[in-house]
């Protein structure tokens, strides 16, 4: 089973509106971490934001937020007015147990493009 | 600050031939990974070290592979008799424990190998 998925392979939003970018998981670990990362054309991956596992609050950073649903074991990322500098590929990551150094599992990532 | 630097950018190669790359970390991150990710996948775990141990290995890496960190500073990872199968490209992540709620990795711009 896929540890990270990410079901929409692209996405479309106008300038200046919100999108979501959905995320789920699957592990039976207690303590995790989950992250949101972007990746434009030129290859680097930049980290956005993370959320830990037994945070009570969504995680935030600027234009961007967590919608962090432990239930139902899901991570969207929201992406608030977006950019047309928002236009690239993100990735959901997943880093298991209670180690704060493990290795992280990724999604397949969204295909994110902003229209003017 | 500078970043985590990845070098070569782009490595071209021919099949059979080694090929050998280098990662510097952000300064005072003492744990190193480094990833594989190929087109339109995420980023896959390849190897993790703290200082200059390599605790961990992914099954992705065969025997052709090999990565060290000698000083616990800079880490090579290199890669013996080529295959095609080997055209990905090579990320490399640092970070350090207790500088960020989450020990987040940082990624470096990567290596684009192709083989030919």
């Amino acid at each position: 089973a896929q540890k990270i998925t990410q079901t929409q392979p692209g996405m479309f939003v106008q300038e200046k509106e919100a999108v979501t970018l959905d995320c789920t998981y699957d592990t039976s670990d207690q303590s995790y971490g989950l992250f949101w990362y972007k990746q434009p054309s030129s290859g680097e991956m930049i980290f956005l934001i993370y959320q830990g596992s037994y945070d009570e609050q969504n995680a935030t950073e600027g234009r961007y937020s967590l919608n962090f649903q432990k239930a139902r074991k899901s991570a969207n990322l929201v992406i608030s007015a977006s950019q047309l500098g928002d236009s690239a590929m993100y990735f959901c990551a997943m880093r298991e147990g209670g180690t704060s150094y493990g290795k992280l599992t990724f999604g397949q990532g969204t295909i994110l493009t902003v229209h003017p | 600050d500078t970043g985590v630097s990845q070098d070569p950018r782009h490595k071209i190669t021919k099949r059979g031939q080694n090929v050998t790359f280098r990662c510097d970390p952000i300064s005072e991150h003492n744990r190193l990974y480094w990833y594989r990710q190929t087109l339109g996948q995420g980023p896959e775990f390849l190897t993790y070290f703290q200082n200059e141990a390599q605790l961990e290995k992914s099954r992705l890496l065969s025997d052709r592979f090999s990565a060290e960190r000698p000083k616990g500073s800079f880490s090579t990872l290199e890669i013996q008799r080529t295959e095609q199968g080997d055209s990905a490209m090579y990320l490399c992540a640092s970070s350090s424990p207790g500088i960020q709620g989450g020990n987040i990795q940082y990624f470096g711009a990567g290596t684009r190998l192709s083989v030919l």
